[in-house]
């Protein structure tokens, strides 16, 4: 149980143009995902906070108008980054808490490995 | 400010040996502390976690050790493995606040 799924796996874009991640909870509700990004040898770096029905929570210094970040349903997140260039190229990863509000294991997709050109 | 502190930021250890990282925080509000595993190119995986109301727990080759007084926890590898090399991260969290602290992660060697 509890697996997290993300598509695409990796994506190699053009700069200017726009990619949709999707991040799926396959066998459990999630009412809070979060997306973060991680940079090679580097520690997770927390972007947003997704509520299921409600804006996302951006992290500080995270821009929200690049990073569109929807919780359409109790499974499914997707973050959009908008006019992607160099800088955005990183590995993406979504996770999917259980609980809400009780400090909940949070379960963590396999990541999306975007490169842009 | 980092929420988190681990160490070591790297590790050898020697196939059957015990593999050692710890893990300081500050927020005295932590209630859930748990450890992630991270292969190359792969999402974290949940490896173990504690609550502050116990000192210890234990599955399988992997234990965490929680001292509430000092605001450390370290997570013990018994009997490593090859297959046990990997990134390691300790995480904290605040009850009823979802958001991870993560610490700055550990790579992890074993030697066959």
């Amino acid at each position: 149980g509890a697996v997290v799924s993300q598509h695409p796996s990796w994506v190699i874009c053009k700069s200017g143009t726009s990619v949709k991640i999707e991040c799926r909870s396959l066998d459990f509700q999630a009412t809070t995902m979060f997306w973060y990004r991680q940079f090679p040898k580097q520690s997770l770096m927390l972007m947003a906070t997704s509520n299921e029905g409600s804006k996302a929570t951006y992290e500080q210094g995270v821009e929200k108008d690049k990073f569109l970040i929807n919780h359409a349903s109790l499974t499914l997140s997707t973050l959009t980054v908008t006019s992607a260039h160099p800088e955005d190229s990183s590995f993406y990863i979504c996770s999917a808490q259980r609980l809400a509000g009780l400090g909940g294991e949070q379960y963590f997709g396999p990541g999306t490995r975007l490169t842009v050109t | 400010q980092q929420q988190v502190k681990q160490s070591p930021q790297s590790l050898i250890v020697q196939k059957g040996g015990i593999s050692i990282i710890n893990c300081a925080y500050e927020n005295t509000a932590f209630d859930y502390f748990p450890w992630y595993q991270q292969f190359p190119g792969k999402g974290p995986a949940l490896l173990i976690a504690i609550r502050p109301d116990v000192s210890e727990k234990k599955e399988g080759r992997f234990t965490i050790s929680f001292n509430k007084s000092a605001k450390q926890f370290s997570l013990h590898i018994m009997d490593s493995q090859p297959g046990d090399s990997a990134t390691y991260f300790c995480a904290a969290s605040r009850n009823n606040f979802n958001k991870f602290y993560f610490g700055s992660g550990t790579k992890l060697n074993v030697k066959p």
